[in-house]
């Protein structure tokens, strides 16, 4: 089944506390990004990146980073994650070519207390 | 940057009513414009979308119209069902910069 898979679904962690969550698509697509969706907010791009080893800033990047050494994976990592980063995070793929949109991962809802 | 305006952000309709979300963008770079749709818990599901140089698209009971000139695009749901009730989001993208930018959402109740 073509997919993006993210995780964890959920996770709590501690201020200061480094975090990554994973994000893998098998649909051999070249763009991927990651989102955050907060009430009223909609969704806010953080990162993306339209191929390997190159990702460039959504706009909303500070307090995170990202990598893209393979094709498939896109992990999001926190390196000092404070509360105003407790969100709902979305993963997501779209193919270079032909133009479409992005397919997107369940979602991790994290809390950072 | 782009700027996306999503109106309205509440929408409550009688079953087998229209219901029509319009979006406003800015970024006149924007070339792309999908519809998704987020049902409670899940991930976005694109539902539907329409490029820069067309301007109309339907797909069954759901439509998108676009105005380049005005910069406006809209969804319209027709025969509306308890079914069709969730989030639905509208977003601009440039796709020659891989930037993408998401309207706030629409909270579509349908009433059976």
């Amino acid at each position: 089944e073509a997919q993006v898979t993210q995780n964890p679904r959920y996770l709590i962690t501690v201020t200061g506390k480094k975090l990554t969550v994973t994000c893998s698509q098998n649909m051999n697509h070249e763009y991927m990004s990651w989102y955050r969706q907060d009430p009223g907010l909609g969704l806010r791009q953080i990162y993306y990146s339209m191929n390997v080893e190159v990702t460039d800033k959504g706009d909303v990047p500070e307090g995170y980073k990202v990598s893209r050494k393979e094709k498939r994976n896109f992990p999001l990592i926190l390196e000092s994650p404070s509360p105003n980063q407790t969100s709902l995070y979305f993963c997501a793929s779209r193919p270079g070519q032909p133009l479409y949109g992005y397919t997107f991962g369940s979602g991790t809802r994290l809390t950072v207390v | 940057g782009e700027n996306v305006e999503q109106h309205p952000s509440t929408l409550s309709v009688q079953e087998g009513d229209s219901a029509v979300i319009k979006c406003t963008y800015s970024d006149s770079a924007s070339n792309y414009f999908p519809w998704y749709k987020q049902e409670l818990g899940k991930g976005p599901q694109l539902i539907i979308d329409i490029r820069s140089n067309v301007g109309e698209k339907k797909d069954q009971r759901i439509a998108v119209t676009l105005n380049k000139t005005a910069k406006h695009f809209s969804l319209h749901i027709t025969e509306t069902q308890p079914e069709d009730s969730a989030v639905y989001f509208c977003a601009a993208f440039n796709t020659n910069a891989g930037k993408s930018t998401f309207g706030d959402g629409t909270t579509l109740t349908v009433k059976p």
